[in-house]
């Protein structure tokens, strides 16, 4: 079962911040929050990932809560592109190489121009 | 830059038809790699991951089977097709560095049983 909690669907406005929260409350001291997003008929797409501290890069932001309990992925500037289902993975890398990624039903976001 | 491949992109096969579907690996060595399947309108599955050259281990007991003949390839098979086996799947690699590393998924094969 995942071990993360998302709305099931949101919707933003073309041009406007996309904000995804994911609840994880049950997080462990080494595991890590990963974001992945699936367009329709597609495999998953890698987003961003971090541990404890926000993280940015040329897609999205990550900010995590200062528990960990709960995280926000930012989508700066949503494009109808963005439309997809976005996931959110709790994962202990220490286990690399028998980690499987657990996702859940996700949030379907929709862009809308 | 390391990119994956995964064919065929569909595929329909008749219940008792073997199968074979392959992913490579390119711009990288050692990876560890996964096959995963996606049942319409539900999460992804992991089916079997590979940490080396003929080394497979199976998350879910199946008529479905892994091979790794060499060390960006990715091979799964079946003998016979039954029906409840139609899904999309999904090949991913990573990483093997001990870290915080992604998987990274191909852009999958949607089999159709008939």
């Amino acid at each position: 079962d995942a071990k993360t909690t998302q709305p099931p669907s949101m919707d933003c406005a073309e041009g406007r911040a996309a904000n995804l929260p994911c609840n994880h409350s049950t997080i462990s001291g080494n595991e890590y929050v990963y974001w992945y997003r699936q367009i329709h008929s597609q495999g998953p797409q890698y987003i961003i990932h971090g541990l404890k501290n926000n993280e940015t890069n040329e897609m999205a932001s990550l900010i995590i809560t200062e528990d960990r309990k709960s995280s926000t992925l930012i989508l700066p500037h949503a494009t109808l592109r963005d439309t997809a289902v976005y996931y959110c993975i709790v994962s202990d890398p220490r286990n690399s190489g028998n980690t499987p990624l657990v996702f859940g039903k996700g949030t379907r976001l929709s862009v809308i121009a | 830059s390391q990119t994956i491949h995964q064919w065929p992109a569909t595929l329909v096969q008749p219940v008792g038809s073997p199968l074979s579907l392959e992913c490579t690996v390119e711009g990288t060595s050692n990876p560890n790699l996964y096959w995963y399947r996606q049942a319409a309108g539900r999460g992804l599955q992991l089916l079997f991951y590979s940490v080396g050259i003929g080394q497979i281990s199976s998350e879910v007991p199946q008529n479905l089977s892994a091979s790794r003949p060499q060390d960006r390839q990715f091979i799964l098979s079946s003998k016979k097709l039954l029906l409840s086996d139609s899904g999309f799947y999904l090949c991913a690699w990573s990483v093997r560095n001990p870290g915080a590393q992604p998987q990274h998924f191909g852009d999958g094969t949607r089999l159709s049983i008939l």
